[in-house]
């Protein structure tokens, strides 16, 4: 049971636009900054986005990441079958539990 | 570029200990950074295991801190995984990544391929 919350799929046609949301609790995403990967399948999770809102070199302007609050989301532009794939939201927790957690993540299809 | 690469066994019985090593090249451990674990079931979706920092400082997930140990080998640009008294339950596919911080700006950027272990008699 994660402490962060994601919708489990989402779902647009080529070229459309998608957004993932990740919420938690000021132990967390209120008092951290978040990052995104994506798991495509059978590989290891890929660093999308940093400090809420930062791309790492390489990885394209159709991802954005924001943050407001308790809640994170990412967005998706320009919707590609490569971008099928599992993400996960991740951030810091103040609280007693592991302070890196991961939200359950969220499939994203292509239709 | 950098690259992790974990190595280790795929099959591992249940009581005994699980042993990983993640290999590091394109970057020397001890210029800095913290390098950890991870695992990845599909019950328990990812799940951090512990870190260390390139001057030996451990952090460890409270869950499975009694049986696991991490530990640095600068020369060899290696760190490695030992978690003791494995079940069923700790089959997972296994990854080593670097997170440049340890604290509120912490994220994963380079990332091991990942291992798959397998608990089993």
């Amino acid at each position: 049971q994660s402490v962060l919350t994601q919708p489990p799929s989402v779902s647009a046609a080529p070229g459309q636009k998608v957004t993932i949301s990740c919420s938690g609790s000021s132990s967390n995403i209120g008092n951290n900054y978040v990052s995104w990967y994506q798991q495509l399948p059978g590989t290891a999770p890929k660093l999308l986005i940093y400090e809420n809102n930062k791309r790492p070199p390489g990885i394209p302007d159709r991802f954005s990441g924001s943050k407001s609050g308790t809640s994170a989301t990412l967005g998706i532009t320009g919707l590609q079958t490569g971008d099928e794939a599992d993400y996960y939201c991740g951030t810091w927790d103040n609280s007693l539990s592991a302070p890196f957690v991961f939200g359950p993540g969220t499939k994203v299809t292509v239709l | 570029q950098m690259q992790l690469q974990e190595s280790g066994p795929g099959l591992v019985k249940p009581s005994e200990t699980l042993s990983l090593t993640c290999a590091v090249s394109g970057f020397s451990i001890s210029s800095g950074c913290y390098w950890g674990w991870l695992r990845q079931s599909p019950g328990k979706g990812l799940e951090w295991i512990g870190s260390i920092g390139h001057t030996g400082s451990t952090y460890y997930n409270p869950s499975l801190k009694s049986r696991v140990t991490i530990s640095v080998d600068t020369s060899k640009d290696q760190f490695s995984l030992k978690l003791r008294s494995v079940t069923a339950s700790d089959t997972a596919v296994y990854y080593c990544a670097r997170h440049p911080y340890y604290g509120s700006r912490a994220e994963w950027d380079y990332w091991g391929q990942g291992t798959l272990v397998t608990v089993s008699s």
